[in-house]
């Protein structure tokens, strides 16, 4: 079964500085990666994903996660943090007909 | 931007009560899906909902748990007896037909289920 870990429950930066979450995947086949933001009482919204093709990904609100092989790494980044992207975030493995969840990274930005 | 829609948003029973946990996925969407995250855990998958069939379902669904698509539109997760230990978000999620990793899931807002 495919599996991914996120390193840190907790991240905080502040205001401006640059946004790294963690991600690494345990596959054995090329993988499908995704990315998603849970807000405070909301659901779970994608902000990117990795299929095939480029590995470099842009996803929503100028989150983008580059997929490096050679890791077995699909890490998060933002260049410049902003208050509204404070939120739990969710590493994801498509695995056979179902996404299978990391253990999220709470993000806190501070002004 | 079509949504798919959770109710009740928060439902406290005592254990031992039946629970139905209701959900309208995205209108031209044919798989279904719940997942539930207990507070401070990850997000688990529970089953998977297609053709009015289960495709898969995880260990943690079993006898007391169902699912139904009763009508065109709802899709329902039944909790025949609830135990403490249920007390969690549960989340449903639908996607499209086509290869199945390009259809992401779109997931509601939840339902806070709390077993007393």
């Amino acid at each position: 079964a495919q599996s991914v870990t996120q390193l840190g429950s907790h991240v905080s930066v502040s205001e401006g500085a640059l946004v790294l979450l963690r991600c690494n995947y345990s596959s054995s086949v090329p993988p499908y990666l995704f990315w998603y933001v849970q807000y405070p009482n909301q659901g779970l919204q994608l902000l990117l994903k990795y299929t095939t093709g480029a590995t470099l990904v842009k996803g929503i609100n100028g989150f983008e996660a580059e997929f490096k092989k050679s890791e077995t790494s699909f890490h998060l980044t933002k260049p410049s943090a902003h208050m509204s992207d404070a939120a739990e975030y969710f590493c994801a493995v498509w695995d056979t007909d179902k996404l299978i969840f990391g253990t999220g990274t709470r993000l806190q930005v501070f002004p | 931007e079509p949504e798919v829609t959770q109710t009740p948003s928060h439902q406290v029973t005592q254990m031992g009560q039946e629970v139905i946990l209701r959900c309208v996925p995205i209108s031209n969407h044919l798989y279904f899906y719940w997942y539930r995250q207990i507070l401070g855990q990850k997000v688990e998958f529970l089953v998977s909902f297609y053709n009015n069939e289960i495709s898969e379902k995880s260990e943690i669904f079993d006898d007391q748990f169902s699912v139904e698509r009763p009508d065109g539109s709802n899709f329902t997760l039944k909790i025949r007896s609830t135990k403490l230990e249920d007390s969690a978000m549960y989340f449903c999620a639908s996607r499209t037909t086509g290869i199945s990793y390009n259809s992401p899931l779109h997931f509601g807002n939840g339902t806070r289920l709390t077993v007393t």
